[in-house]
């Protein structure tokens, strides 16, 4: 059974900061990687995916990497603000029902809060 | 809507009442699919329709977890006779078919058993 495993479980870290979450997973044979973003009382918001055969994905401030063979996967915040305050979630997905759908995996979670 | 709309948003029951949670995908989504996410935990998957074909029911923890998707669009989770362990967010999310499709996520709904 996959299993997914975020450290830190919480990070508090003043504004301005760099910060790196991590995530591990047990098995390799992943179609892709997703750290999602979740607010108290909302859903999921995907901030970044990456395929299996790619290495690393950017978006803004956000950047993230994936190495399969050691099942790790890194989400770096540059320049860390108040609002990036919030869960995150790192999920993989695996397949299930040959190409028509995937399983997304979770781990628990970091909480960050980036306070002034 | 633009998104997903899951109803209610919270849910109060007392322990052995029967509850029914909504989903309303997004219009044109194949994929249907409901996690539990415990407090504190990431959400854990449930069950997964393809139009209104239950293809994947692995992830209910016990026969008191129905769901069900009529004719492929809402889809109803159902927990008959409800224990503590149940309250949990119950998130509904919707795809286009595909593995490479994303899913995209309501906000969920509050379950808390007395």
């Amino acid at each position: 059974k996959q299993e997914v495993t975020q450290i830190p479980a919480a990070l508090s870290v003043p504004e301005g900061e760099n910060l790196v979450l991590n995530c591990s997973f047990t098995d390799s044979a992943i179609y892709n990687l997703q750290w999602f973003r979740q607010d108290p009382g909302k859903g999921l918001t995907s901030l970044l995916l990456i395929q299996s055969s790619q290495r690393e994905q950017t978006s803004g401030r956000l950047n993230a990497s994936l190495d399969k063979s050691s099942g790790r996967s890194t989400l770096y915040i540059a320049a860390s603000q108040p609002g990036d305050s919030a869960t995150y979630l790192c999920a993989d997905l695996a397949w299930a029902g040959g190409t028509s759908y995937g399983k997304l995996t979770f781990g628990q979670g970091t909480i960050l809060t980036v306070h002034p | 809507g633009a998104g997903v709309s899951q109803s209610p948003r919270y849910k109060v029951a007392k322990r052995g009442q029967d509850v029914a949670l909504r989903c309303d995908p997004i219009s044109g989504h194949v994929s249907l699919f409901w996690y539990q996410q415990a407090l504190g935990q990431g959400p854990e998957f449930l069950t997964y329709f393809q139009n209104e074909a239950q293809l994947d029911k692995s992830g209910l923890p016990s026969d008191r977890f129905f769901a069900e998707r009529p004719e492929g669009s809402v889809s109803t989770l159902k927990i008959q006779r409800t224990q503590q362990e149940d309250s949990a967010v119950y998130l509904c999310a919707s795809s286009l078919l595909g593995v490479s499709q994303p899913q995209h996520f309501g906000d969920g709904t509050r379950l808390s058993i007395l």
